[in-house]
């Protein structure tokens, strides 16, 4: 009962280090995201995936890259990381269409990474 | 301006009360709405999607008003597991861009 699972789920950097984030889902949705959750912000889209080996830009994309090679597997990276990265990062992933009497727009969560970035 | 936004509260109510968080939203082709729970330290979760005509379950109501580009939550008898912050949640332009606000924060009290 996996689901969407995210690793690590704490990391401290030094600024100008470079890291990657690993989102794996289960569930063999279409759809993967990656937010950033920051106190008072709310949750801000950095990028999407609406399937394999595609990928757009959400709200706030700059510093952050991603690959989606394989459909289960939506990586994000920080090639080098600033302080204002700080921030608690959830992995989602969701069904494209209406499916089971699910739709788009029910996510599923990751429980989140921690990334601290000195 | 935030394409979605949410009065953060936070919203301190009695067990037992009635109490509604609105959102609104800017992109007037946005197609699918959500509200959201997520609990301290917690990932979301979806509590309930938003339909045109309305769509109660339970103790919670949503309400979707498309001319005026807002949607509401409704909780009723409030509880205290009840506490938590309340996301809405828009789909625009069924592209697969889900954009959340920034979260409404509830505290029910004994």
């Amino acid at each position: 009962n996996a689901g969407v699972t995210q690793t690590p789920k704490f990391r401290v950097l030094k600024t100008g280090q470079s890291m990657t984030l690993l989102c794996a889902q289960d569930m063999n949705h279409e759809y993967m995201y990656w937010y950033r959750q920051d106190p008072g912000m709310g949750l801000r889209l950095i990028h999407y995936s609406v399937g394999e080996g595609t990928t757009a830009k959400g709200e706030v994309p700059d510093g952050y890259n991603v690959s989606r090679l394989k459909k289960q597997n939506f990586l994000l990276g920080l090639e080098s990381a600033a302080p204002s990265q700080t921030s608690v990062y959830f992995c989602a992933s969701s069904y494209s269409t209406v499916k089971g009497g699910l739709s788009l727009g029910e996510l599923f969560f990751g429980e989140g990474s921690r990334l601290t970035v000195l | 301006r935030k394409e979605v936004e949410q009065d953060p509260g936070p919203f301190n109510v009695p067990e037992g009360a009635t109490v509604a968080f609105n959102c609104t939203y800017s992109n007037s082709a946005s197609q699918s709405f959500f509200w959201y729970r997520q609990d301290c330290r917690k990932e979301p979760k979806l509590l309930m999607s938003v339909y045109s005509s309305g769509n109660e379950d339970g103790r919670f109501t949503a309400q979707l008003n498309r001319a005026s580009q807002y949607i509401s939550l409704l909780i009723r008898d409030s509880k205290l597991s009840d506490s938590a912050t309340y996301l809405c949640v828009v789909n625009r332009d069924n592209t697969g861009k889900l954009i959340f606000g920034q979260g409404t924060t509830l505290q029910v009290k004994p």
